[in-house]
């Protein structure tokens, strides 16, 4: 997790935005990626962005990709209780003829009414 | 499909037992991956086997041993554990290991215990 860097936690009121940031420092960086993990269950593959991108969305979820910065960001519009997780960023680069992810430490999002 | 399944979903064991962890998955995928996460932290890379040989070994200890039995299972032995290897054991799979276009989906995890 040394080179993925996300703030530790968020809080937000039900029904605004959440915006997630994370540094990434590896620019051979393929696919860049947002998982979500619920208390004691395993990761949810929520999004992912290719490295040429700036850009996606997905229904309530947009990713913004600044490659120059190295910085992406998760933006969860009408955040509800049941988005409340750790989110993880991850970026997949080459490590002995694979690509495995690498994650950041995680971030908190607690949503409250 | 896109479904992991791990058992158990919990374990608890003493430090002079021998328990197995199993993964399952019927995507086609042909990379499978254990990771380990402790509390507050991300998972971290443990094995990674790539058509049903191990590509990838985080010099994990010898009380874990890996094997790929088939394509759709992956199973992880344990013995002798020390009480410091208590964490939620991941697995996951991809379609392959070596492209950059793999996303890997995980399972639910098995919390292991050891007393």
């Amino acid at each position: 997790g040394e080179d993925v860097e996300q703030s530790l936690f968020l809080s937000v009121r039900e029904g605004d935005s959440s915006v997630i940031n994370c540094t990434y420092t590896d620019s051979s960086s393929t696919y860049l990626y947002w998982y979500k993990q619920e208390p004691g269950a395993g990761l949810q593959l929520l999004t992912y962005i290719f490295s040429n991108m700036d850009m996606k969305q997905d229904q309530r979820l947009t990713v913004l990709l600044n490659k120059k910065d190295k910085h992406l960001s998760l933006r969860i519009a009408d955040t509800q209780t049941g988005d409340s997780a750790i989110y993880f960023c991850a970026e997949s680069i080459p490590s002995g003829g694979s690509y495995i992810p690498t994650f950041g430490r995680g971030t908190s999002l607690i949503v409250h009414p | 499909d896109t479904e992991v399944t791990q058992t158990p979903k919990h374990l608890v064991m003493g430090m002079t037992n021998k328990k197995s962890l199993k993964c399952e998955q019927h995507m086609g995928h042909r990379a499978m991956y254990w990771y380990k996460q402790k509390a507050k932290k991300p998972p971290e890379l443990m094995f990674v086997y790539s058509y049903e040989k191990l590509s990838i070994n985080e010099s994990v200890p010898s009380r874990f041993s890996p094997e790929c039995p088939n394509s759709s299972l992956l199973n992880l032995h344990l013995h002798a554990l020390q009480p410091e290897d208590s964490a939620l054991y991941l697995c996951a799979s991809s379609q392959t290991s070596g492209g950059y276009t793999d996303t890997q989906y995980f399972g639910p995890g098995t919390r292991l215990t050891v007393l």
